[in-house]
């Protein structure tokens, strides 16, 4: 079965200091990725994905993230934090041998940034 | 372009009563997934339909139900509601059919159930 593990349910960083996420996965076959952001009260807003083109995907919002297979990782990172960054991130994937688009996340991780 | 737009933005029901949550996807968008949030078991899909048939469907009771209409209108039930039920549920739309290519999905804002 497919997982997601976000290490670290709550991530603090000053303005402009380096954002970084974690995330790992679990699939069995080379999968689609994804991260999502979620501001309180709000849907899943979806900041970048993963599917095979090139492991260093650019995202929305100045976040990028590196899909390493050897450590079945896709962590997101931005290299100065924004106030506004303050939000819960969502890491997913779906298998490429599923036969729908069902998302599993993970756990989501809560970034604050601080001034 | 509009977004996904889900109705109600809040509701309040009794347990024991029944509640339906309607979707509306992105124009030309067929591919419509239901997600429940929870804070204690985070994200959880409950189902996929497409061109009207549910094609996947996650590890609900039966009492969560879902169907989908020719304009890709998409509606989710939940009878005799428990308390557990409370929570954000949230609607995605993709323009792929399932299984084809990369499923990126466009959440709604959800709707917002709570279980008195």
């Amino acid at each position: 079965a497919q997982s997601v593990t976000q290490l670290g349910s709550h991530v603090s960083v000053s303005e402009g200091a380096l954002v970084l996420l974690r995330c790992n996965y679990s699939s069995s076959v080379p999968p689609y990725l994804f991260w999502y952001v979620q501001y309180p009260n709000q849907g899943l807003q979806l900041l970048l994905k993963y599917t095979s083109a090139a492991t260093l995907v650019k995202g929305i919002n100045g976040f990028e993230a590196e899909f390493k297979k050897s450590e079945t990782s896709f962590h997101l990172t931005k290299p100065s934090a924004h106030m506004s960054d303050a939000a819960e991130y969502f890491c997913a994937v779906s298998d490429l041998g599923q036969a729908g688009t069902a998302l599993i996340f993970g756990k989501g991780t809560t970034l604050s940034v601080s001034s | 372009k509009a977004g996904v737009t889900q109705t109600p933005r809040y509701l309040i029901k009794t347990r024991g009563q029944q509640v339906t949550l309607s979707c509306s996807p992105i124009s030309g968008h067929r591919s419509v997934s239901w997600y429940q949030q929870t804070p204690g078991q985070g994200l959880q899909f409950l189902f996929e339909y497409f061109s009207e048939t549910q094609r996947n469907k996650g590890n609900f009771p039966g009492r969560f139900s879902g169907r989908q209409f020719s304009n890709s209108r998409s509606e989710m039930n939940v009878s005799t509601l428990e308390l557990g039920d409370s929570a954000l549920y949230l609607c995605a739309s993709s323009l792929r059919p399932p299984g084809q290519g990369s499923p990126e999905a466009f959440f709604g804002q959800g709707t917002r159930l709570t279980v008195v």
